[in-house]
């Protein structure tokens, strides 16, 4: 199964401050069409996951344009710029790319 | 808008079975795959599979290849998830979610004699 790395399993910052969240495949998520199925969701707490960004670093509808997917291959990073009080939860990869689809660890964003 | 209701939370007993349900609304049901995710409590996010409800077509992470039977009703919109053979370590929340982007909001089951 593709492992997908995390780091940091935490991060403690201040409200306005940017994070930034690593992903770092097992494999490479290229699929043999070409594109790379490099998910991103947000869990709050008590509340199901959210999509945030798809296809490595394409937003989903609704979300602030302050999250920035990036990267490529094995590679893959979450920016945050100006952290904001609804940002925090953890935060979770997932590839789609190979069977069986994998989840990340989660990244937990809190405040310092 | 999309929404994906899930049936109420779950209190069944070792080896006993369980049948959950996703009722999806605001979209054409057999235009999006239906994967389930499983959340054991305080851990990460498992995938279990996923249905495509115009085929009936499905496909499973081995791993609960003999534990999860994935279906769908499309007169009602309706995904469904049968676990079979509980025990302690199916205690968890299983979500529904549309490949679009959608979540529905979770069923607890818990497993206990």
């Amino acid at each position: 199964d593709v492992v997908l790395t995390q780091t940091p399993v935490s991060l403690s910052v201040t409200l306005g401050d940017q994070a930034s969240i690593s992903c770092r495949s097992s494999q490479s998520l290229v699929y043999s069409d070409g594109n790379t199925y490099l998910k991103w969701y947000l869990q709050k707490p008590g509340q199901s996951p959210q999509l945030l960004i798809y296809e490595v670093s394409n937003r989903f509808s609704g979300v602030p344009d302050r999250f920035i997917g990036s990267g490529s291959g094995t590679d893959f990073t979450l920016k945050i710029s100006r952290v904001e009080p609804e940002d925090l939860g953890v935060y979770y990869c997932f590839q789609a790319t190979h069977d069986p689809n994998t989840f990340g660890a989660g990244t937990k964003l809190e405040l310092k | 808008q999309v929404k994906l209701l899930q049936s109420g939370a779950a209190l069944v007993k070792p080896g006993d079975s369980v049948k959950m349900s996703c009722k999806a609304s605001g979209y054409t049901f057999t235009d999006y795959i239906i994967h389930w995710v499983k959340q054991s409590h305080g851990k990460s996010l498992e995938w279990i599979g996923y249905i495509n409800p115009y085929s009936g077509g499905t496909n499973y992470n081995e791993k609960f290849k003999s534990k999860a039977t994935l279906t769908v009703d499309k007169s009602s919109s309706t995904a469904y998830m049968e676990f079979s053979r509980l025990t302690s370590e199916d205690s968890a929340i299983y979500y529904c979610e549309v490949s679009g982007g959608y979540w529905g909001q979770g069923v607890m089951v818990t497993v206990s004699s």
